[in-house]
């Protein structure tokens, strides 16, 4: 059964910084491409930053850009995603969500999802 | 960027009803690249269709998806009790990957 399970959501001031973590098991995880999806609270989801197999690239949602940083260890099986500068309108659930290719040139939609876990950011 | 519009906002109806959902995409979705996905209170999405009309794993032939181009549908045939939830739907053929701001469907 492939499970995710997002850790290291907490309350943090306006400009301090967060580490997420999300652990995976019951799949190959260096098989997969994965991202971060977030959810504020009562409103739909956005996407927020995904990498590939080897870590070689990621991409980001324009708001999180220079401020966000995500990255993978295969040996742990882990997915992280290092936040700084953090504002008010990063306050989220935030899931860590595998991503599933299709097609020739591989588009990716979000296979499963981790349960998530809550950042606020407010004084 | 594009940008994803679901309609209605809420649907209000009955066990054993039809729904029938809309998602209309701001520019077309290259090779249908659109995925559905069911979200419970407390609970995380759930994908249930991908590739626009491609049933996930596990997920009842009830949920259908069709559409291309600009204009997508999720069908629910008869309403089961565990399907009353909030339905989004997502493009995944440009980036940035964009949700439309989903569709409550609720008990009448």
């Amino acid at each position: 059964e492939v499970q995710l399970v997002e850790s290291g959501g907490d309350l943090v001031q306006p400009g301090g910084s967060l580490r997420l973590s999300c652990a995976a098991s019951g799949f190959t995880f260096s098989d997969y491409c994965m991202s971060w999806v977030r959810q504020a609270p009562g409103k739909g989801l956005e996407w927020v930053a995904n990498i590939k197999q080897d870590g070689g690239e990621k991409y980001y949602v324009d708001s999180v850009k220079g401020r966000f940083t995500i990255s993978r260890d295969n040996a742990k099986n882990s997915l992280y995603l290092q936040m700084n500068s953090l504002r008010a309108e990063d306050t989220a659930l935030y899931y860590c969500a595998r991503d599933r290719g299709m097609g020739v040139i591989k588009k990716y939609y979000f296979d499963q999802w981790g349960q998530g876990t809550l950042v606020t950011v407010s004084s | 960027e594009i940008v994803l519009t679901q309609s209605p906002g809420t649907l209000s109806l009955s066990p054993g009803e039809r729904a029938t959902l809309s998602c209309r995409a701001s520019q077309s979705v290259s090779s249908s690249y659109l995925a559905w996905y069911q979200q419970k209170p407390g609970q995380a999405p759930r994908l249930l269709i991908y590739g626009a009309s491609s049933r996930a794993t596990g997920i009842p032939d009830r949920f259908s998806g069709s559409g291309s181009g600009t204009d997508f549908t999720l069908t629910i045939s008869r309403l089961e009790p565990e399907d009353f939830a909030v339905y989004y739907c997502q493009q995944y053929g440009s980036s940035p990957r964009t949700f439309g701001p989903g569709t409550k469907v609720n008990l009448k």
